[in-house]
């Protein structure tokens, strides 16, 4: 069974950094054609995906916040860690994490993590 | 940047109705297209991948079909689990993920 949960701050001010950890089971990403995403939900809004990273270290980010956004693996412990800098309460948003399979070019997230909601506020 | 659109954003309908929801992309992208079901305070969770293939566990009412820059999702006899937010989403232009804005199905 393949399981993924988020965790990091509930409250972060504005300015600050950013960082969430997922934590996965059930599939390891050391192995060839393994992805983890990250995707965010603003309130009442709808989905917008953030980053991946692949089995071979490759790391991908949304274009429009590429500036602000980190994505790193720890294979060993499980886990794919996400950092957002310069913080902004319009990144008010719950944040998922996602297994993202792949093939034949087709891409997709299943299953995701229950989520994490963060508030940024001063 | 391929954008995704929906429609209706409401319908309401009753259990046992067939419902369709439509996305459509603002450029060919295949069949590049996913559908996800999202109830409230909870993750998504996959529907339909590659436009039309039905993902392990899901209920055989769901359908989705369409190639190019029209989709269609069809439920075809609503139940009360089914009463949800629903998103497609774009896999075409990778590394660029875009979901449409949903579509909410609530009860009549």
């Amino acid at each position: 069974q393949v399981t993924l949960k988020e965790s990091g701050p509930a409250l972060v001010k504005p300015t600050q950094t950013l960082t969430l950890t997922c934590t996965f089971s059930g599939f390891s990403l050391s192995t060839s054609g393994m992805r983890v995403s990250w995707i965010r939900q603003p309130p009442g809004k709808a989905l917008e995906w953030l980053a991946h990273i692949d089995w071979d270290d490759d790391k991908f980010y949304n274009t429009s916040l590429k500036t602000r956004l980190t994505i790193s693996k720890d294979t060993s412990k499980n886990q794919v860690v996400l950092t957002m800098t310069n913080m902004d309460p319009v990144d008010t948003a719950t944040y998922y994490c996602a297994r993202h399979k792949t093939a034949a070019d087709l891409n997709w997230f299943d299953p995701w993590g229950q989520g994490t909601l963060v508030t940024v506020s001063s | 940047d391929i954008q995704m659109t929906q429609s209706p954003s409401s319908l309401s309908a009753s259990v046992g109705d067939r419902v369709t929801i439509t996305c459509r992309a603002s450029q060919t992208i295949s069949s590049y297209l996913n559908w996800y079901q999202q109830k409230p305070g909870k993750a998504p969770k996959l529907l339909i991948y590659a436009a039309s293939s039905l993902q392990s566990g899901v209920p055989s009412r769901f359908s989705g079909s369409g190639s190019g820059t029209d989709f269609t999702l069809t439920i075809s006899s609503l139940q009360p689990e089914d009463f949800a937010t629903y998103y497609c989403q774009q896999s075409y232009s990778p590394p660029l993920f875009t979901f449409g804005p949903g579509t909410n199905v609530d009860i009549k």
